[in-house]
């Protein structure tokens, strides 16, 4: 199976940039695509094939790739984006594979 | 609009089985394929399998082969996962959600199984 490592979590102030980072073996061969999730909220597509940004998701998101860790940034944090967020790919077998989350706190 | 409907919360207990319900408005339910994710109290998303509702083609998760079905009804539009032998740490919100390039797009609210 294809795992996924993420950071635990993150804080950044309102306004300022933050990023989370998503690695994995060979996943510079793999389309990524990043999940907001609130509190007793379903996941939200914020990112997909790494870079591409869904209609109705703010400018402020933005996704890159480099080698095998793709990365998601968060410009001029608002407190609205405070949230868990979840990369997620596929395996060799085509099978999904979510990394474990992070934890975005705007303090 | 799209949209994903899912049935209520379910109680069950362990070695019984659970069948949620999914069922798809606002677009040609055929054209996608439907994936389930289950997320524990506290825990992350677990990927559990995707099926495909033009030909009913499954692809399950290795951990859940054996426990875990996949089905549509191409006529109301209503993917549904069929989850059996259940234990306690199958407790876990059940989401569906509709696939495409690159990502999953529309989620159902979200069904609570408890064990």
């Amino acid at each position: 199976s294809h795992e996924l490592a993420q950071p635990p979590s993150v804080s950044v102030s309102p306004g300022q940039t933050v990023s989370i980072t998503c690695s994995g073996d060979n996943l510079g061969d793999k389309y990524v695509s990043w999940y907001q999730q609130k509190p007793n909220q379903s996941p939200l597509l914020v990112i997909y094939q790494d870079t591409k940004r869904p209609s109705g998701i703010p400018e402020r998101f933005s996704g890159s790739s480099s080698g095998n860790t793709v990365t998601l940034t968060i410009s001029g944090t608002q407190t609205m984006d405070e949230a868990d967020y979840y990369c997620q790919t596929w395996d060799s077998t085509s099978a999904g594979v979510f990394g474990p989350g992070t934890k975005v706190t705007v303090l | 609009q799209v949209q994903l409907v899912q049935s209520g919360p379910e109680v069950k207990k362990p070695g019984a089985s659970v069948k949620v319900s999914c069922k798809a408005f606002g677009y040609t339910f055929t054209n996608y394929y439907i994936t389930w994710v289950r997320q524990a109290p506290g825990q992350g998303l677990e990927w559990m399998g995707r099926i495909s509702a033009d030909n009913g083609n499954t692809h399950y998760a290795q951990k859940l082969q054996g426990r875990v079905t996949l089905t549509t009804d191409t006529s109301t539009n209503t993917a549904y996962m069929d989850l059996k032998s259940l234990k306690s740490d199958d407790t876990a919100v059940y989401y569906c959600a509709r696939r495409v390039v690159g990502g999953y797009d529309y989620w159902g609210p979200g069904t609570l199984v408890t064990v």
